[in-house]
């Protein structure tokens, strides 16, 4: 299975303000997927991140408020924009290979004060 | 609209008894599933999955059972152990997107010694 380190783990920022999370990955992957987890809720799949090309997201979810980026196959971040307090989540990145299960990193826990 | 329902919150069980994990699910077009395992401040962790084409899969202390006339599905763990509580995520996905998955709502398992 791929080593998938996230980065921040954690942060608390002022709302307003915007975060990248970056997850850098330790072996080329064909798939990742940016996750969210907000406080007592289940992981809701936010878009996937294409390499070379704009993220597909899914809906509900907008380019503006959560821009991604895959410059390669073993890096991406996801900028959570302007936040507010409803942003405080935690937030998963995910990768696949093709035909094997989704990996994650042990996400970035942000609180919007 | 919940697509993946898991409807027991929380499940406690006395040590080297069975636990028995239930999720349902509604839409048709999902034809293979997962269980994740998650503790805190740390991502999900794969644990077994199955295809629609069969209906068990057994790994280790490890079992799923998939209805799918009932679209329901079940993780048996024989015998539970200390170490299995976590949080417990179902998840489903469709042939033509095998890894962008929809989470249940998760199963909070406690182990007693």
């Amino acid at each position: 299975s791929a080593v998938i380190s996230q980065k921040p783990s954690r942060d608390i920022c002022q709302r307003g303000t915007s975060l990248t999370i970056q997850c850098q990955v330790d072996s080329q992957v064909t798939m990742m997927f940016w996750y969210r987890q907000q406080p007592g809720q289940s992981l809701t799949l936010i878009a996937t991140a294409n390499q070379g090309s704009e993220a597909t997201y899914e809906s509900g979810f907008v380019i503006d408020k959560f821009p991604i980026s895959r410059p390669n196959l073993t890096f991406s971040t996801l900028t959570v924009s302007n936040m507010s307090p409803e942003d405080s989540s935690i937030y998963l990145c995910s990768v696949a290979q093709q035909g094997t299960e989704a990996f994650f990193g042990q996400g970035t826990r942000l609180t919007v004060v | 609209d919940q697509q993946v329902k898991q409807n027991s919150p929380s499940l406690s069980v006395q040590e080297g008894r069975i636990s028995i994990l239930n999720c349902d699910y509604t839409n048709s077009m999902f034809d293979y599933f997962l269980w994740y395992k998650k503790y805190p401040a740390e991502g999900p962790t794969f644990l077994i999955s199955i295809s629609s084409i069969k209906d068990k899969n057994e790994d280790g202390r490890f079992t799923v059972f998939l209805n799918k006339s009932a679209k329901h599905l079940s993780l048996h763990i024989v015998p539970s152990q200390p170490g299995d509580s976590a949080v417990y995520f179902c998840a489903a996905s469709d042939g033509a997107a095998v890894n962008k998955l929809t989470f249940g709502g998760g199963t909070r398992v406690l182990v007693k010694p």
